[in-house]
């Protein structure tokens, strides 16, 4: 079965850091590129960063720059993301998803991330 | 404030059909074929319901559609039924390193 299934996630205060995980099975994740979306409560979703096949391309927008980095091992299949200097606006549900042309195919479960 | 525009809400009976808009620019959705349409139910991850404005992923019914017309690509639901209540969501590459997202449409299915 094609899956992602995430884990992490939880509370923790302003500044702290946080770290995210997404593992992959059921397909070749080494051939996608992958993304985190997030989610604030009741509001749309959001891209957050971005690793492509190799994990020698990174992306971030401009509000987790410098805070958030992305990473994967191919070899494990798994997809990572760290957060820290966390900010109330950080709090929401994050996704990971696989990213081919531009399209979302695959989606973790989501898990849940509050600054508080 | 997102850069796609989509109706709050959009409603019909059993058996309806309905159509959610999502406006952009030339620069996005008018600009490229890779807008696609996300289905949310509450509490759920999003699932692909349509990419590169109107193919279908293997799995979606054919009661799921997409179009566009300029820059406002459609996505039409025909033969609304129970289980397509939930939110929708556009989204279409701009030129840049991620695609941007429409609001969101709350489907209800009177």
């Amino acid at each position: 079965e094609v899956q992602l299934v995430q884990s992490g996630g939880g509370v923790v205060q302003p500044g702290g850091s946080l770290r995210l995980s997404c593992a992959a099975s059921g397909f070749t994740f080494s051939n996608y590129y992958m993304t985190w979306f997030r989610q604030a409560p009741g509001k749309g979703l959001e891209s957050v960063a971005k690793i492509n096949q190799d994990g020698s391309g990174k992306y971030y927008v401009s509000s987790v720059k410098g805070r958030f980095t992305v990473s994967r091992d191919n070899a494990k299949n798994s997809l990572t993301l760290q957060m820290s200097s966390l900010r109330d606006e950080d709090t929401g549900v994050y996704y990971c998803a696989t990213e081919d042309f531009w399209r979302m195919d695959v989606w973790g479960q989501g898990t849940t991330v509050t600054v508080s | 404030q997102s850069a796609l525009t989509q109706p709050p809400s959009a409603s019909g009976s059993p058996g309806q059909s309905v159509t959610i808009s999502c406006t952009g620019t030339s620069s996005d959705v008018g600009g490229y074929n890779y807008v696609s349409w996300y289905q949310q139910h509450p509490g759920k991850a999003p699932k692909l319901m349509i990419y590169a404005v109107s193919k279908r992923p293997s799995g979606v019914p054919d009661r799921f559609s997409g179009s566009r017309s300029g820059n406002t690509a459609s996505l039409i639901v025909s033969g609304l039924q129970a289980e397509d209540e939930g939110d929708y969501y556009c989204a279409s590459y701009a030129g840049g390193d991620f695609v941007v997202f429409g609001g969101g449409t709350k489907v209800t299915v009177l």
